[in-house]
């Protein structure tokens, strides 16, 4: 069974500070990697898609990468502002398109 | 890309009162769509997979039950909570499967529903 983790569950950090979130899974057997941004209570917001033949993607100020072999991934945020306060979700696609969602990192970017 | 329109986006209900969420694909046929919740805190958990004019499948410990799955069409899945209690209150999401989609495409989800049972 597919396990997605991430790591830190929860982040502080000034305004303008790079930071980076990790997430791990356990079966290497993926489509591919998304990213995805969930403000409170409300819905998800696709950020990345790392097709499985990929090692990275990027858009804007945020940067992903992908490590299938080892069961890894990192989101790089650069120049972080206070609108990226969220919680930043990983998860990774199997069969039928079914994805297995990571534990979350909750962002706060302080002024 | 794919837009999915779920609604109602909230919904309070008493104790012992059912309660439908409706998810529709507006510009693909999905043969399959994903129901998922997502408790207080916690990540999503896929709760069940919704198939075009057949039974849905279930996830382990997901009483079928209890949350009555239709997709009738290709482009509506509907979950039903029946007689919905306060442990049910949890944040309902839908996303699309197969059928029009590869799976090397991004995700696409529903606006998602709370539910609070009262």
């Amino acid at each position: 069974k597919q396990e997605v983790t991430q790591i830190p569950a929860a982040l502080s950090v000034p305004e303008g500070e790079n930071l980076v979130l990790n997430c791990s899974f356990t079966d290497s057997a993926i489509y591919n990697l998304q990213w995805f941004r969930q403000d409170p209570g409300k819905g998800l917001t696709s950020l990345l898609l790392i097709q499985s033949s990929q090692r990275e993607q990027t858009s804007g100020r945020l940067n992903a990468s992908l490590d299938k072999s080892s069961g890894r991934s990192t989101l790089y945020i650069a120049a972080s502002q206070p609108g990226d306060s969220a919680t930043y979700l990983c998860a990774v696609t199997g069969g039928g398109n079914k994805l297995t969602f990571g534990t979350g990192t909750q962002l706060k970017v302080e002024l | 890309g794919a837009v999915v329109s779920q609604h109602p986006s909230w919904v309070i209900c008493k104790s012992g009162t059912s309660v439908k969420i409706e998810c529709r694909s507006l510009d693909f046929q999905a043969t399959t769509m994903f129901w998922y919740r997502q408790f207080p805190k916690q990540s999503l958990m896929l709760m069940a997979t919704s198939n075009e004019g057949s039974k849905a499948t279930y996830e382990q410990g997901v009483e079928k039950d209890k949350f009555l799955i239709n997709h009738a069409s290709l482009t509506l899945s509907t979950l039903t909570v029946t007689s919905a209690h306060p442990e049910d209150s949890s944040f309902y999401i839908c996303s699309l499967g197969e059928g029009g989609l590869s799976v090397n495409t991004e995700a696409f989800f529903g606006q998602g529903t709370r539910l609070t049972v009262v």
